[in-house]
């Protein structure tokens, strides 16, 4: 039992590139959720999907894109990746839609 | 006002020592609190969560909720070295059920 997954744990991308940040759980968890988390910000919401099939906007969604691919995995991708972007992103699951799991992160670096 | 406020620390006990964390948060509908705690470099680990209004303990920790006060504090006893975290306050509010919303963290040290 892995729980949350993510992949890479380490990236560097350049200005406009594009990828994507998978996760997966193994729990059997119908929420899973995308964060950042910044230097002094603490962590903050991009986007999170309640069940599978559903897709919400959080806090910071702006520049990001989201796949529920199935009840397991929960994709984030960065189309054209800017500067601000630079963080730890973190993905986590929840059984209940109250406690969250998370996932050991990926480290983003966009110059 | 932000959702979750911390005592921006950092907090520094010595071993032995309780250790005092608290949060308070903006939204009187908030129905369930968190804390995680996180090493450095580490993602955050959940230890507690409380829903009700007063004391609920594991272990070592002690998790404190006073609705009444928008007040959660989280207490750990005999602090150790392997205590040195930071410590996230997250809450749940009522009206957007799955959304946790975190405060930025408190760091403590405890040193031997």
């Amino acid at each position: 039992n892995a729980g949350v997954t993510q992949t890479p744990k380490f990236q560097v991308l350049k200005t406009g590139q594009s990828m994507t940040l998978q996760c997966a759980q193994d729990m059997n968890h119908n929420s899973m959720y995308w964060y950042r988390q910044d230097p002094g910000m603490g962590l903050r919401l991009i986007y999170y999907s309640a069940s599978e099939g559903t897709t919400d906007k959080g806090e910071v969604p702006n520049g990001y894109n989201v796949s529920r691919l199935n009840k397991r995995e929960f994709s984030l991708r960065l189309e054209s990746a800017a500067p601000s972007q630079t963080s730890v992103y973190f993905c986590a699951s929840s059984p209940t839609l109250y406690e969250q799991y998370f996932g050991p992160g990926t480290r983003l670096t966009v110059t | 006002q932000k959702e979750v406020e911390q005592n921006s620390g950092p907090l520094s006990v010595p071993e032995g020592a309780i250790a005092s964390l608290n949060c308070t948060y903006s939204d009187r509908g908030s129905q369930s609190f968190f804390w995680y705690r996180q090493y450095s470099g580490k993602s955050p680990e959940l230890i507690m969560f409380i829903y009700s209004n007063g004391d609920k303990e594991d272990g070592r920790f002690t998790a404190q909720l006073n609705k009444a006060s928008q007040y959660v504090s989280l207490l750990i006893r005999d602090s150790q070295p392997s205590d040195s975290a930071t410590y996230l306050c997250a809450v749940n509010r009522g009206s957007t059920l799955g959304r946790l919303y975190f405060g930025r963290g408190t760091q403590l040290t405890v040193w031997p």
